[in-house]
């Protein structure tokens, strides 16, 4: 299977402020039809998750631009610009380049 | 709008039976494959199964196969996960999600189902 290591597990940042989210597959996450299959996820408290990002860097309908994706093969980051109160949740990246499907194991925003 | 409605959790003891429904609209059900995503509490998600659009291919996690049967009726528009021979490792929130063919992620999901396995 392939293992997603997502860091840190959790974050704490002040309004106003910038953060990045790391992930990195235990293999490639190029698909033979040259595509890179990560993506990316928030889940709010209580809330079931929601699209953010498709294919490493494509922002979801309604997505800010203070939300950016980046990488290859098996580095892929998430960069959050001047946070804002409403990002607050768990982040999950997921590859679906290979079976079985996997997720980061999440990372937590919190607002200071 | 696209929705995804699930139901038919609950409690249920181990080794017995419970089937999953996921009502779709908002959306051409029978152009995109579906899957079923879940979470332990306080833990994080873990893809399932999937299904293709017109329900010819299936995909299950390892812990699941022989147990778990993804299907779907193209004409109801509903998604089913029928989970048989129940385990306490199975007790978690249960989502349905459009597994979006061109972009290969899981554009939308429903609100979760909650499932216990328990005594």
């Amino acid at each position: 299977d392939v293992v997603m290591t997502q860091t840190p597990p959790s974050l704490s940042v002040a309004i106003g402020q910038s953060v990045s989210i790391s992930c990195k597959s235990s293999q490639s996450l190029v698909y033979s039809d040259g595509k890179t299959y990560l993506h990316w996820l928030l889940q709010s408290s209580g809330r079931s998750p929601k699209r953010l990002i498709y294919q490493v860097s494509n922002l979801d309908s309604g997505v800010p631009d203070r939300f950016s994706g980046t990488g290859s093969q098996k580095d892929f980051t998430l960069k959050i610009s001047r946070v804002e109160a409403k990002d607050l949740g768990v982040y999950y990246c997921a590859q679906t380049t290979h079976f079985p499907l996997t997720f980061g194991s999440g990372t937590k925003l919190e607002i200071k | 709008e696209v929705q995804l409605v699930e139901s038919g959790g609950g409690l249920v003891q181990p080794g017995r039976s419970l089937k999953l429904s996921c009502a779709a609209s908002g959306f051409t059900f029978s152009d995109y494959n579906m899957a079923w995503v879940r979470q332990a509490p306080k833990k994080g998600l873990e893809w399932v199964a999937t299904i293709s659009y017109d329900g010819s291919s299936t995909y299950y996690r390892d812990s699941v196969k022989g147990r778990f049967t993804i299907s779907r009726d193209n004409a109801k528009s509903t998604l089913y996960l029928q989970m048989d021979s129940l385990r306490s490792e199975d007790t978690a929130t249960y989502y349905c999600a459009r597994h979006n063919y061109y972009y290969g992620d899981f554009d939308y999901w429903g609100q979760g189902v909650m499932v216990t396995v328990s005594s």
